[in-house]
């Protein structure tokens, strides 16, 4: 099984600043990264696909870059809506997620 | 638009099973797969299984193998996870998706369902 480990667990950013999420996979995995955000309460949303390919719909702020095993989503100016918990996901073989990372108000 | 209209919460004892159903529309319904993914309490996102709408093609994750069942019924455009033989770690929300992943297997989840709550207690 391919492990994934997001870090860091939870990171603090002020609104307008840029917070950068990494997402590390256990063996190359290509471009087979898919990153999600989720809010209480509410199922997780898919923002990028492909490891850079925006979900219909996404601002332009979220950005995915990265390739084998080291994946990066960068948010360049966090908004309010964008405190959430962020996912990453491969799907080269099966699917695992990792553990998420937190992105709190500073 | 596409929507995936998930069954009501379910309140089981352990060792008993559940089904829970997931009704698609909006798209061709043979064009996409289903996965579930279920999240317990407080816990982070875990894939279950993968079921191609168009050739019935199943995958599913060594945790649960054995003891997950995914059925697909085409005259409806529902999909069906049924889990057996539940225990305590089992309560959870349980998501069916959109998977854009071809007969080959599961990829990217573009929409959810509402999710479904599963508690398992004596």
């Amino acid at each position: 099984e391919i492990v994934m480990t997001q870090s860091p667990a939870t990171v603090s950013v002020s609104p307008g600043e840029r917070a950068t999420l990494s997402c590390r996979a256990s063996q190359s995995i290509s471009r087979n990264v898919a990153w999600y955000q989720q809010k209480p309460g509410q199922a997780p949303r898919l923002l990028i696909q492909a490891a850079a390919i925006r979900a219909t719909g996404i601002p332009t702020r979220f950005s995915g870059s990265g390739s084998g095993t080291e994946f990066t989503l960068t948010i360049s100016s966090l908004q309010s809506e964008d405190f959430a918990v962020y996912y990453c996901q491969q799907y080269d073989k099966m699917v695992t997620f990792g553990g998420g990372t937190r992105v709190d108000i500073k | 638009q596409v929507s995936l209209v998930q069954s009501g919460p379910e309140l089981k004892k352990p060792g008993a099973s559940v089904k829970v159903s997931c009704q698609a529309s909006g798209y061709t319904f043979t064009s996409y797969g289903i996965s579930w993914v279920r999240q317990a309490p407080g816990q982070g996102l875990e894939w279950m299984g993968y079921i191609s709408a168009y050739t019935g093609n199943k995958y599913y994750a060594q945790k649960v193998q054995g003891r997950v069942t995914l059925t697909t019924d085409r005259s409806t455009t529902t999909v069906y996870m049924e889990l057996g033989n539940l225990s305590s770690d089992a309560t959870a929300m349980y998501y069916c998706v959109r998977d854009k992943g071809g007969g080959d297997g599961p990829g990217i989840f573009d929409f959810w369902g509402q999710g479904t709550l599963v508690t398992v207690s004596s």
